[in-house]
């Protein structure tokens, strides 16, 4: 059963770059063809789409976060991550990183999710 | 983007209780649909996709309906464990996906 950990800062300053891993568990993140996505929300707020990245490495970003958002995927350490980069207090969410339930292309919905990892944009 | 409205977004009900929250697409997204289920402090869960496809282990008192812009998530008896907040998600596009802002189950 595949499992996802996110990791990273707690604490980012603003105009700087958030930059989180999610370590995939269970399974290879190679294996399927799977899109790994990361979803953000603000605390008492609903969900907002970030991107995701393909096993190719190729991605798909929410238009209102392309410009400041960058996600790889590392096959060599089953991880993939997320930069933010110029981060404000707008930025201050829960992070998880997710898999989308099926493979391929198009649009799926999302299962498993990480457990989340709270990210505070403060100087 | 596919703006995604639920309604309402605060519902009181009583343990036994039939409830239904609904889930309407600014344009038609066929059968994309999801439906999430999150508890302060979790990660969604998943509870229905394809829109009326109930994830494996998910209690029979979840169902999911509708297509093209109307959904519907029921619970045909209230539990306690089902006080949470649930989220409808869109997947007929990925630029971007989009979620409801959620309707908040809460104890009558």
């Amino acid at each position: 059963q595949v499992q996802l950990q996110e990791s990273g800062p707690g604490l980012v300053k603003p105009s700087q770059t958030l930059s989180l891993t999610c370590t995939v568990s269970g399974g290879s993140i190679s294996d399927g063809g799977y899109y790994w996505s990361w979803i953000r929300q603000p605390a008492g707020k609903g969900l907002q789409w970030i991107g995701r990245v393909y096993t190719s490495g190729n991605t798909n970003y929410n238009p209102s976060l392309k410009s400041r958002v960058t996600i790889s995927i590392d096959a060599s350490r089953n991880q993939f991550s997320l930069n933010v980069k110029s981060v404000t207090a707008a930025d201050t969410a829960m992070y998880y990183c997710a898999r989308e339930a099926e493979a391929g292309g198009g649009g799926h919905w999302f299962d498993p999710w990480g457990q989340g990892t709270l990210v505070t944009v403060s100087s | 983007d596919i703006q995604m409205t639920q309604s309402p977004s605060t519902l009181s009900a009583s343990v036994g209780d039939r409830v239904t929250i609904t889930c309407r697409a600014s344009q038609s997204i066929s059968s994309w649909l999801a439906w999430y289920q999150q508890k302060p402090g979790r990660a969604p869960k998943l509870l229905i996709y394809k829109a009326s496809s109930v994830e494996s282990g998910v209690p029979s008192r979840f169902s999911g309906g509708g297509s093209g812009t109307e959904f519907t998530l029921t619970i045909s008896s209230l539990q306690p464990d089902d006080f949470a907040t649930y989220y409808c998600q869109q997947y007929s596009s990925y630029s971007p996906y989009t979620f409801g802002q959620g309707t908040k189950l809460e104890l009558k």
